[in-house]
């Protein structure tokens, strides 16, 4: 059980493009999803925490309105990386808990998506 | 400002030999300390909660134990395949914009040679 998912595993992409990368929850229900992302060697550095149905919390230094992420169902949430450059590089993962369904507050991790800007 | 901080930075063991490691956590009010194991490429697979001091959780080869400061996390007899990073972190009990939010340590490096 708890299962999360992420799509796609890897993408590349011309600067400038938009990408999207979606995270699923797929036997829970999620009514908090987090976006992470790490870079080679280091931990993981929190992004935003989305509640389902709400806007995203997003954590200092994070530009919100490059990142965009929705959390329209307590099973999908999606992060858009907007006009992305080189520096964007990196690998993101999204994790999700629940107040119900999962003992909370575990967080579940997806596999990742490695993003490369070229 | 919450911490979590793990040590050491690296641990190279042998095939059998057991060991620990620790990581040391300042957070207001734990709701939780987490472990985790992350292989190159992949997304961190969970491991163990802990939720109060004394607890201890077993898998495997692995065992989590928890004080009010540390929590240590022991291999037994570890094989080439318990190599992989090892991330700690820790919830804290804070509720608005920071509820269920995960501080995390930087991680162990662990390598067992056969």
């Amino acid at each position: 059980g708890a299962v999360v998912s992420q799509h796609p595993s890897r993408v590349i992409c011309k600067s400038g493009t938009s990408v999207k990368i979606e995270c699923r929850s797929l036997d829970f229900q999620a009514t908090t999803m987090f976006w992470y992302r790490q870079f080679p060697k280091k931990s993981l550095m929190l992004m935003a925490t989305s509640n389902e149905g709400s806007k995203a919390t997003y954590e200092q230094g994070v530009e919100k309105d490059k990142f965009l992420i929705n959390h329209a169902s307590l099973t999908l949430s999606t992060l858009t990386v907007t006009s992305a450059h080189p520096e964007d590089s990196s690998f993101y993962i999204c994790s999700a808990t629940s107040v119900t369904g999962v003992p909370y507050p575990e967080q579940y991790f997806g596999p990742g998506t490695r993003l490369t800007v070229t | 400002e919450d911490q979590v901080t793990q040590s050491p930075e690296a641990l190279r063991l042998q095939e059998g030999e057991s060991s620990s490691l620790n990581c040391s956590y300042t957070v207001s009010g734990l709701r939780g300390l987490f472990w985790y194991r992350q292989d190159p490429g992949k997304g961190p697979e969970f491991l163990f909660t802990l939720y109060s001091a004394g607890e201890e959780k077993e898998k495997e080869r692995l065992k989590a134990t928890l004080t009010k400061k540390e929590s240590f996390l022991h291999i037994t007899a570890p094989k080439p395949e318990d190599s992989a990073t090892y991330l700690c972190a820790a919830c804290p009990n804070a509720g608005g914009t920071s509820y269920g939010k995960l501080t995390f340590g930087q991680g162990t490096i662990l390598t067992v040679h056969p």
